[in-house]
């Protein structure tokens, strides 16, 4: 069975600085990585996925991750956030699509001018 | 384009009384379907999933049923609510790849 954790509840962060949200996860084969977000009181989007091949992946809105398999990680990067981007940011892994989407507990980033 | 809708967009139902939520995907042929339900302020838990018509999988018991009449309509139910059944419930579709979309949810209180 797989697992995500991410082990920061909330984030607070200025507008214009940079944004890390780390993400672990557990899984004995090679997982499908994923990072979604969510506005209140919607349903989620999805920001970027990773499968194979170059492990930084570009995803919307000037997000990219790093996977890093040696130390099981899928850390989501911005490089200048925007108020907008407060939210609920939610890492997730799945081993194929029958078992769906394994979630972590979500990190809320809130941006303030 | 696709698109996926469900309904009703929010509920509040008596403790013991049957609740029946659905999710509808426009623009895809035989996608595969998700329920899943998030706590308030809580992380999401998958529940059912299908792949074709008249077949569901059960992921977690929480005295809940699934349905997939048609092609792209998904029904979640159940004849008796709990309290516990309180939250936001998401539906979700994906096709050959694994990651999925998610519609924008329904709101269900019990009281």
């Amino acid at each position: 069975a797989q697992s995500v954790t991410q082990p920061d509840a909330r984030v607070t962060v200025s507008e214009g600085a940079s944004l890390q949200l780390r993400c672990k996860y557990s899984y004995s084969g090679t997982p499908y990585l994923f990072w979604y977000v969510q506005y209140p009181r919607q349903g989620l989007q999805l920001l970027l996925k990773y499968y194979s091949g170059d492990p930084v992946v570009q995803g919307v809105n000037g997000f990219e991750a790093e996977f890093i398999k040696s130390n099981s990680s899928f850390h989501l990067r911005k490089a200048s956030v925007h108020w907008s981007d407060s939210a609920v940011y939610f890492c997730a892994v799945s081993a194929n699509y029958a078992q769906g989407l394994t979630f972590g507990l979500g990190t809320r980033v809130s941006v303030f001018p | 384009a696709q698109t996926i809708h469900q309904w009703p967009v929010a509920e509040i139902k008596a403790v013991g009384s049957p609740l029946s939520l659905g999710c509808t995907i426009k623009g895809k042929s035989s996608p595969n379907l998700y329920w899943y339900w998030q706590a308030t302020g809580g992380t999401l838990q998958q529940l059912f999933y299908s792949i074709t018509v008249g077949q569901v999988e059960s992921v977690v018991q929480l005295n809940l049923s699934a349905s997939r009449p048609k092609d792209d309509q998904f029904i979640l139910s159940t004849e008796k609510l709990l309290l516990s059944h309180s939250g936001f419930y998401l539906c979700a579709w994906s096709l050959e790849g694994v990651e999925q979309y998610f519609g924008p949810g329904t709101r269900l209180t019990v009281l």
